[in-house]
């Protein structure tokens, strides 16, 4: 089983539209990640979830709503979206992520289209 | 505030050397990654830094200089199938990765 999987790989939805994007981790980790990446710019932090718990949301926009209902499955509920949302949204996972030495393994992305 | 800096884009010709560089400014300092992305996959660990000097994996080695902000990553013997971004990332002192916009590298036959 590949480490990180995220489905959709592939979103379009309208701006009144609600969609989740689901990742899941198959490594035991026990931290999970919501990235997004825009053409020609840095990943974006958006959530981080450590043993289940929400660390860190780097104001992130309330259409954008995270669930971790366990270790590994972490979801992104999308409402409401414009159009300057789209962009990949990746998943990763690591372990203990207040240890400097663990890298993130992340998912193959979900590529999202806001029309 | 924090801020990776690496080049947009580089080309380089197949079984030669090129070396993709970045700089950094943030607070604090946990660690330099260095990650592939190949176009449509996900980025792939290819090395970590923490100390000064160089680590060397195969025919790629990362290079890191904590007084001077700045690492290197070195790839040696080029094929096609390095063709991709290089994403250099910092964890700062809260250990939250902070990423640069990554390097585009081309390779020519």
């Amino acid at each position: 089983e590949t480490g990180v999987t995220q489905t959709p790989r592939h979103l379009v939805m309208g701006m009144t539209n609600k969609k989740s994007l689901k990742c899941e981790q198959h490594l035991g980790h026990n931290a999970m990640y919501w990235y997004k990446q825009s053409a020609k710019k840095p990943l974006e932090l958006m959530f981080v979830y450590n043993f289940k718990e929400q660390t860190e949301n780097n104001s992130v926009p309330s259409r954008f709503s995270p669930e971790c209902p366990n270790s590994s499955h972490l979801f992104l509920h999308l409402h409401t979206l414009q159009p300057e949302d789209s962009a990949l949204y990746l998943c990763a996972s690591s372990q203990d992520p207040g240890d400097s030495a663990y890298e993130q393994y992340f998912g193959p992305g979900t590529r999202l289209t806001v029309t | 505030g924090q801020n990776i800096d690496q080049p947009t884009e580089m080309t380089a010709t197949e079984g030669a050397i090129v070396q993709i560089n970045c700089t950094y400014q943030t607070s604090g300092f946990n660690g330099l990654f260095w990650y592939q992305q190949h176009a449509g996959e996900a980025p792939t660990f290819l090395s970590y830094n923490v100390l000064d000097g160089l680590e060397e994996k195969g025919r790629f080695s990362s290079f890191l200089s904590r007084s001077k902000g700045y690492s290197y990553l070195l790839l040696k013997e080029l094929q096609m199938k390095d063709s991709a971004s290089y994403l250099c990332a910092v964890k700062d002192s809260n250990y939250q990765l902070i990423w640069g916009a990554g390097t585009k590298l081309i390779i020519k036959p």
